[in-house]
């Protein structure tokens, strides 16, 4: 079963616009990670955030945890056509850090 | 550093069949997991192998088994192949020595279809 749930299932947005994706998960985690996936190929990691972490940068990347509402958004700055793809967070489950449990994705349309 | 690699990449096969997909992690990676990805299941993790040995297992049948070799290399089998099983399959691998902390890398995914 996922963990939690993603919001939006679907965005589109015009290139040079900011993407906003979140997460809400349900159990006590270590850390939260955000992958992209494009078009039915693998996962590329984008970033990790530790639980005892607030917020965390990684280029056009920012994400934000807050555990006390369990849960985490991602933000991509300046869009581009190229990051049209499928957003996923996961989350370790407590007790198990290398079993990630993932969220159900947001699918990210960026139109140049 | 080579990343992940998975083979065979498309896989098509018959009900009752079985298949084994294979896995090779970023070398000095000693973590190897398995995630299936279907459209109405999303992504579930089916098993992980560190050291030879399996530390964490998911929620799937029997019918899913996997091993990890020395070289850290690992396998995952599906026996009796149902409809159900066609998916893609993901491996991921981490240096899995530091709870909490790792980045898991993935490989691109070994599409099984089963007919």
């Amino acid at each position: 079963s996922q963990q939690g749930e993603e919001d939006p299932q679907a965005l589109s947005i015009q290139e040079g616009e900011n993407a906003t994706m979140n997460c809400s998960y349900k159990t006590s985690i270590n850390n939260l990670q955000w992958y992209r996936q494009n078009s039915g190929r693998g996962l590329v990691h984008l970033i990790l955030i530790r639980s005892n972490e607030r917020e965390k940068h990684s280029g056009r990347l920012r994400v934000t945890l807050d555990t006390s509402k369990k849960s985490s958004s991602l933000l991509i700055t300046a869009s581009r056509a190229a990051d049209t793809a499928s957003y996923f967070c996961a989350t370790d489950a407590s007790g198990s850090s290398y079993k990630l449990i993932f969220g159900s994705g947001t699918r990210l349309l960026v139109r140049p | 550093k080579a990343g992940v690699t998975q083979t065979p990449r498309y896989l098509i096969k018959t009900r009752g069949q079985q298949v084994t997909l294979s896995c090779s992690p970023i070398s000095g990676h000693r973590s190897v997991s398995w995630y299936q990805q279907t459209p109405g299941q999303g992504l579930q993790f089916l098993f992980e192998y560190f050291s030879e040995t399996q530390r964490n297992k998911g929620n799937f049948p029997g019918r899913f088994s996997g091993r990890q070799f020395s070289n850290s290399r690992s396998e995952m089998n599906v026996s009796t192949l149902e409809l159900g099983d066609s998916a893609l399959y993901l491996c991921a691998s981490s240096l899995g020595v530091a709870r909490g902390q790792d980045e898991q890398y993935f490989g691109p995914g070994t599409r099984l279809t089963v007919t």
